[in-house]
C-alpha cells in the first residue's frame, strides 16, 4: 500500500507568486493534517480536516493561506502572494481515525523556497 | 496552552550503547497523549512510541522505551542497543483534547560506529 505522498517535493517561487501544494493521504484515512516546519525546528500545526470538513484552521499564519479537501481525500494547501517568511517544509499527515490522538502517517514534505 | 521542551539540541552515542533523550511538557489537561516521532535525514517522519497519560505503565516498542513521570511532566525516550539506523531527529509531541499536536524543537541523535 502506498503511503502519504506530496507534490511537488520542491518548489521555488518568486515573492508575490501563488503556490499550491498537494497531499494524497493514505486511502480511507479520515484525518488529514498540515504542518509547517522551519529549518531546524519542530513542525507547527496549520490545519486539520476530518473527511471533507475543515475542523480547525487556527494555525494558518495569515489569510494568504488556504486549505481544502473537497472530497475527503486529496488536500491542497494554497499560499497566495508568497513572502520570504513562508519558506519552510510543508508536511502533510493522515490518520485512520478522527482526532489527533492516533498515529499520524507523514508524507515526505514539500520544501518551499520563496526568493 | 500546551508547551513541549526538548533541552538537548544534539546527542551522540556509541553504537550498541544506550541513550536517553529528554522531554518535558506542560498542560492543564488531565487527559492527553504523548508521542516520540523520528525524522531520519531526507526521509519521512515516523512514529516511534505513544503513551496515554492515564496509563501508568511505561510504553515500550522493542529497543525503545519511555520513562513517563506524570507528576514531573517528563517523558524521556530510552534507546537501547543503538544502531546506525537510529540516527535521526527525534521529536517529542503532545496532544490533549483537540487536534493540535504541540511539538518540541527536536534532538539530533548521532550514532558513532
Amino acid at each position: 500500500g502506498a503511503g502519504v505522498s506530496q507534490s511537488p517535493r520542491y518548489k521555488v517561487a518568486k515573492r508575490g507568486q501563488d503556490v499550491a501544494l498537494r497531499c494524497d493521504p493514505i486511502s480511507g484515512h479520515v484525518s488529514l493534517f498540515w504542518y509547517q516546519q522551519a529549518l531546524g525546528q519542530g513542525p507547527e500545526f496549520l490545519t486539520y480536516f476530518q473527511n471533507e470538513a475543515q475542523l480547525d484552521k487556527s494555525g494558518l499564519p495569515s489569510d494568504r493561506f488556504f486549505a481544502e479537501r473537497p472530497e475527503g481525500s486529496v488536500s491542497t494547501l494554497k499560499i497566495q502572494r508568497t513572502q520570504q517568511e513562508d519558506s519552510a517544509v510543508y508536511l502533510c499527515a493522515s490518520s485512520p481515525a478522527g482526532g489527533g490522538r492516533n498515529e499520524q502517517f507523514f508524507g515526505p514534505g514539500t520544501r518551499l523556497t520563496v526568493l | 496552552a500546551q508547551t513541549v521542551t526538548q533541552s538537548q539540541p544534539e546527542m551522540s552515542v556509541q553504537e550498541a550503547e544506550t541513550v536517553t533523550l529528554s522531554c518535558t511538557y506542560d498542560t492543564s489537561e488531565s487527559d492527553y497523549y504523548l508521542f516520540w516521532y523520528k525524522q531520519p535525514p531526507s526521509r519521512q517522519m515516523i512514529l516511534v512510541i505513544r503513551q496515554e497519560a492515564y496509563k501508568q505503565q511505561n510504553a515500550t516498542e522493542n529497543r525503545f522505551s519511555v520513562n513517563f513521570q506524570k507528576a514531573a511532566k517528563s517523558f524521556s525516550l530510552k534507546i537501547s542497543d543503538s544502531q546506525l539506523g537510529d540516527a535521526a531527529m527525534y521529536f517529542c509531541a503532545s496532544v490533549d483534547s483537540n487536534y493540535q499536536l504541540i511539538w518540541g524543537a527536536g534532538t539530533k541523535l548521532i550514532i558513532k560506529p
